[in-house]
C-alpha cells in the first residue's frame, strides 16, 4: 500500500521568503510522485512530477521538488514567494506500471503568503 | 482551464436521497477518474473508468456508482446518503498510460455537495 504524509497542515510565509512545503512518501515499489495545488473553489492542477529521471524536477510557477529515495521525501520548494501562491498543496503517489492511475493524496498544506 | 466540466456545482439533499453528478472529460481523453474530498482533507479516490468499464475502485461501499459513455463523458451516483457524503466530488480526465504522463490527471472544478 502507498501512502502520502505532509508534515504541516498550514505554512505561512512573508512575500519574497523561501517556501518549503514537505511531504514523505511510503510505496512497497519506486512510485510516481506528484504536487497539485488548488486555488480556492479550483479543482486540482499538477505543479510537477516526478516519474524516475532527473531527481531534481522543475514545475510552473517557478517551483521545483527534489525527490530522495533514502528520505523518501519529495519536498516542494520555491526560493521566493509570491502573493499569488497562496492556495492549498497536495502531495500525491501512484505506482508506474499498467492499472488504474489511482493517485493516493496528503492531507494537503494551505500556504499563506504575508505581505 | 482544464477543459474538464462538472455540473451541478454545488447542491443540497437530505438523508436517504440519491444524487446524480456529472463530468464532461477533456477531449482526447479516454479515462475518468472521480474523488472525493471532504472539508480540510486531500482527495480520495472514488473510481475509474476507461472505456466504458469500471477499472479500479477505492475503499467505497457499493451505493457510489458509476457510468461512463461513449462520448467519455461520465456520471458519479450515490444512492442513499449519509450526512458523511457531504464533500466536493472531483471528476478528472486523462489517457490511460502506464508512461511517464502516467497520473497526470486534469481536474475539474468539483460538485460541492451538502447532505442534511
Amino acid at each position: 500500500a502507498q501512502s502520502v504524509t505532509q508534515l504541516g497542515s498550514h505554512v505561512s510565509v512573508s512575500e519574497g521568503a523561501l517556501v518549503l512545503l514537505r511531504c514523505n512518501y511510503s510505496s512497497s515499489v519506486p512510485p510516481y510522485l506528484f504536487w497539485y495545488v488548488q486555488y480556492p473553489n479550483q479543482g486540482l492542477q499538477l505543479l510537477l512530477k516526478y516519474t524516475s529521471a532527473a531527481t531534481l524536477v522543475k514545475g510552473i510557477n517557478g517551483f521545483e521538488a527534489e525527490f530522495k529515495k533514502s528520505e523518501t521525501s519529495f519536498h516542494l520548494t520555491k526560493p521566493s514567494a509570491h502573493m499569488s501562491d497562496a492556495a492549498e498543496y497536495f502531495c500525491a503517489v501512484t505506482p508506474p506500471g499498467k492499472g488504474a492511475q489511482k493517485l493516493v493524496f496528503g492531507q494537503g498544506t494551505r500556504l499563506t503568503i504575508n505581505p | 482551464e482544464t477543459g474538464v466540466t462538472q455540473s451541478p456545482t454545488h447542491l443540497i439533499k437530505t438523508r436517504g436521497q440519491q444524487v446524480t453528478l456529472r463530468c464532461s472529460s477533456q477531449s482526447g481523453h479516454n479515462t475518468v477518474s472521480w474523488y472525493q474530498q471532504a472539508l480540510g482533507q486531500g482527495p480520495q479516490f472514488i473510481f475509474q473508468y476507461y472505456r466504458e468499464e469500471e477499472n479500479g475502485r477505492g475503499n467505497f461501499p457499493p451505493r457510489f456508482s458509476g457510468l461512463q459513455f461513449p462520448n467519455y463523458s461520465s456520471e458519479l451516483n450515490v444512492n442513499a446518503l449519509e450526512l458523511d457524503d457531504s464533500a466536493l466530488y472531483l471528476c478528472a480526465s486523462s489517457r490511460l498510460t502506464s508512461g511517464i504522463s502516467r497520473g497526470e490527471l486534469f481536474f475539474g472544478e468539483g460538485s460541492r455537495l451538502t447532505v442534511l
